[in-house]
């Protein structure tokens, strides 16, 4: 069954303060991996989508990569507009149709 | 401005009633999904219809129904044999999944809770 585990479960930064969170799966073959950003009583905001190991891609504060086997959200000196739940899903090959959600990381960043 | 709109942003429920909950994109987005979130917990899927009048259940499907009658239009019956429907519903939509890794647009939820 795929799975997938993000960490840590919260993360509390200094304005400035760069840092990594973390985002491992289990599948059987990767179709697509998805960030996304999520403030408190709203739904879900895309941010990248990576589909294959050594993939990286850039947004303003925000660098997402992937290996095998995780994905690393990259934040770079973080303001504190940047505070939100960032979500991490899965779309396995043979489960068409279907996203695997992680639980997520809550970011905090303090001015 | 195209975009996912969930109504209503807050709803109560009382024992034994059913009640429904409105997603509507015009996006023109063919496939069209239904998520619960609870906290601490990943989304969990519903349902989900890729086309007019078809739609599979998802992972947690027991105590809930769907319709898709139209394109733009996917409600959810939450019935009373859903015995713990108190979360956060997050209806989605993206474009047809046999054309590529498309990601899930997301509207901005409903809360439930019971009365």
């Amino acid at each position: 069954e795929d799975q997938v585990t993000q960490s840590p479960e919260a993360l509390r930064l200094q304005e400035g303060e760069s840092s990594s969170l973390n985002c491992s799966y289990t599948v059987s073959g990767l179709r697509g991996l998805f960030w996304y950003r999520q403030d408190p009583g709203k739904g879900p905001e895309f941010l990248f989508t990576l589909y294959s190991a050594g993939e990286e891609k850039e947004k303003e504060r925000l660098k997402a990569t992937l290996t095998k086997k995780e994905s690393f959200l990259h934040i770079t000196a973080p303001k504190p507009e940047d505070s939100a739940t960032y979500l991490c899903a899965v779309q396995d090959t043979d489960s068409w149709g279907k996203l695997q959600f992680g639980a997520g990381t809550q970011v905090v960043v303090t001015p | 401005d195209g975009g996912i709109t969930q109504s209503p942003k807050y709803l109560f429920r009382k024992e034994g009633q059913n009640v429904t909950l409105s997603c509507e994109q015009n996006l023109n987005h063919d496939a069209m999904y239904w998520y619960r979130q609870d906290p601490g917990q990943g989304l969990r899927l519903i349902y989900y219809s890729q086309i007019v009048n078809d739609f599979q259940k998802g992972d947690i499907a027991e105590g809930y129904s769907v319709s898709r009658e139209k394109k733009e239009s996917f409600p959810l019956t939450v019935t009373s044999a859903q015995k713990n429907p108190t979360a956060f519903y997050l209806c989605a939509s993206s474009i047809l999944l046999t054309k590529g890794n498309q990601p899930q647009h997301f509207g901005d939820g409903t809360r439930l809770s019971i009365l």
